[in-house]
């Protein structure tokens, strides 16, 4: 398998844009988390999906962030309108259902709103 | 409020140093606590903990638990140049269904 996939790797925006985050979990995998990280916050939980159904949406940090999930195979992340403040690292990770101790993280894309 | 505090935040040393990194934690429900090794791309799994006193290994990594103090420590020995990384400590939260992550501790080995 190749692991969780993202895409872009980088995405350097300006603000006002919208942006969208694409993943691509593990195949078999229920559970669907993503995830921001920056210097000063560390790893914080932004959203997560179990069979494509939105959990706990409570790390979102506004209304200007959403996230899907249409099929198994997908989800996204859109910010709209980005700003400046929403530079970070956005990572993806998936899990199966039964093994809740590991979570495989996806390559993260990299936002730079300017 | 779950949370995991990891010290020291940053770290310096030179090749061959031993080091030891600390995640302390606190959670309503504690089932395991985690390591990760996280480098320029996504976190790598290290360690999964769920017993006091045994300790993990995996060459020169190893780390122990401590349910009864509510902490961990990572130790690296004889340390390499790639071992240069963020260390991030993580527990599930009170449901198991997410982790609680640390704010790592930034590990840099110089030659």
């Amino acid at each position: 398998d190749a692991g969780v996939i993202q895409s872009p790797r980088h995405e350097v925006t300006e603000m006002g844009q919208e942006v969208t985050l694409r993943c691509k979990p593990i195949s078999g995998h229920d559970y669907l988390f993503w995830y921001r990280q920056t210097m000063m916050r560390g790893l914080e939980l932004l959203i997560y999906f179990n069979n494509n159904v939105p959990i706990d949406d409570s790390g979102m940090p506004e209304d200007r962030f959403s996230a899907k999930m249409p099929n198994a195979s997908f989800s996204t992340l859109k910010i709209q309108p980005s700003e400046p403040r929403d530079s970070a690292v956005y990572f993806c990770a998936s899990r199966p259902q039964g093994e809740k101790n590991i979570q495989y993280f996806g390559a993260g894309t990299r936002l730079s709103v300017l | 409020e779950d949370k995991v505090v990891q010290s020291p935040l940053s770290l310096v040393v030179h090749e061959g140093d031993t080091v030891t990194l600390n995640c302390s934690y606190e959670v309503t429900n504690f089932r395991s606590l985690l390591w990760y090794k996280q480098e320029k791309k996504a976190p790598t799994f290290l360690f999964m903990l769920t017993s006091s006193g045994i300790e993990k290994k995996s060459g020169r990594l190893s780390s122990i638990l401590d349910k009864k103090e509510l902490f961990s420590i990572l130790n690296i020995t004889a340390t390499q140049t790639g071992d240069s990384a963020v260390y991030l400590c993580a527990v599930p939260d009170n449901y198991g269904q997410n982790f609680v992550f640390g704010p790592g501790t930034r590990l840099s080995v110089l030659p």
